[in-house]
């Protein structure tokens, strides 16, 4: 049971324009949620996080929303460079429980210059 | 001044030897952890220590056995090896449990022959 989906495993986008990645949960516990990019043959790198009593949080270019009705989180990143080229995790977490951290399965975005 | 250092970067061998992969973090953290990433790319939790106590220990085969010397240190010792054991190993570590991002070492890629 995959409680953190990210559905579109691809996402190609022209360079100046708009990236928007989307990550779902299913547990209504979680209140803590991460965004990370990962280049090949590197380990994941923490790029931006939102907690739960937020709907939004802005770090540059990177943009995190949270819909909590709908269990939902998306990452935009604005304007879109070919370094941002990666896979990208969303990660959630239940603070008040075990404190681990379920990893999505990725969405690899592709800048296209 | 790599901030988590894992070693060896790659490591091949023979089904049902016993191998370790060693990790280290020079940020001050302590809080350590290992995930496994397997061949669908999902990146799941194997263990946590904080403080050199483990602290999550997921339904992993009691073949693998983590230790931590110490706060900057956590080693994965694997015994007899079988195919599925092939992965990329990451570790991890963040300044305590729950809302803190991690920081993550670049892997070690884990073939069994």
């Amino acid at each position: 049971d995959q409680q953190v989906k990210q559905n579109s495993p691809s996402l190609s986008v022209q360079e100046g324009r708009i990236s928007i990645l989307n990550c779902d949960y299913t547990n209504s516990m979680f209140d803590y949620f991460l965004w990370y990019k990962k280049y090949p043959a590197e380990g994941p790198t923490f790029l931006i996080s939102i907690s739960s009593i937020k709907d939004k949080n802005e770090d540059g270019r990177f943009t995190v929303f949270l819909n909590k009705s709908a269990k939902h989180l998306s990452l935009h990143i604005v304007p879109s460079q070919p370094g941002d080229s990666a896979v990208y995790f969303c990660a959630a977490s239940a603070t008040s429980g075990t404190y681990k951290y379920i990893f999505g399965t990725g969405t690899r975005l592709k800048v296209l210059a | 001044d790599t901030a988590v250092s894992q070693t060896p970067k790659y490591l091949v061998t023979q089904m049902g030897n016993d191998k370790s992969i060693k990790c280290e973090q020079n940020l001050g953290h302590d809080t350590m952890y290992w995930y496994k990433q397997d061949s669908k790319k999902f990146l799941k939790i194997m263990f946590s220590y904080n403080n050199k106590e483990l602290i999550i220990n997921e339904t992993v085969p009691n073949r693998f056995s983590p230790k931590s010397p110490d706060k900057a240190h956590l080693n994965l010792h694997i015994n007899s090896l079988e195919l599925g054991d092939s992965a990329v190993y990451f570790c991890a570590s963040s300044y305590g449990r729950g809302s803190y991002e991690q920081y993550f070492g670049p892997g070690t890629r884990l073939t069994v022959t």
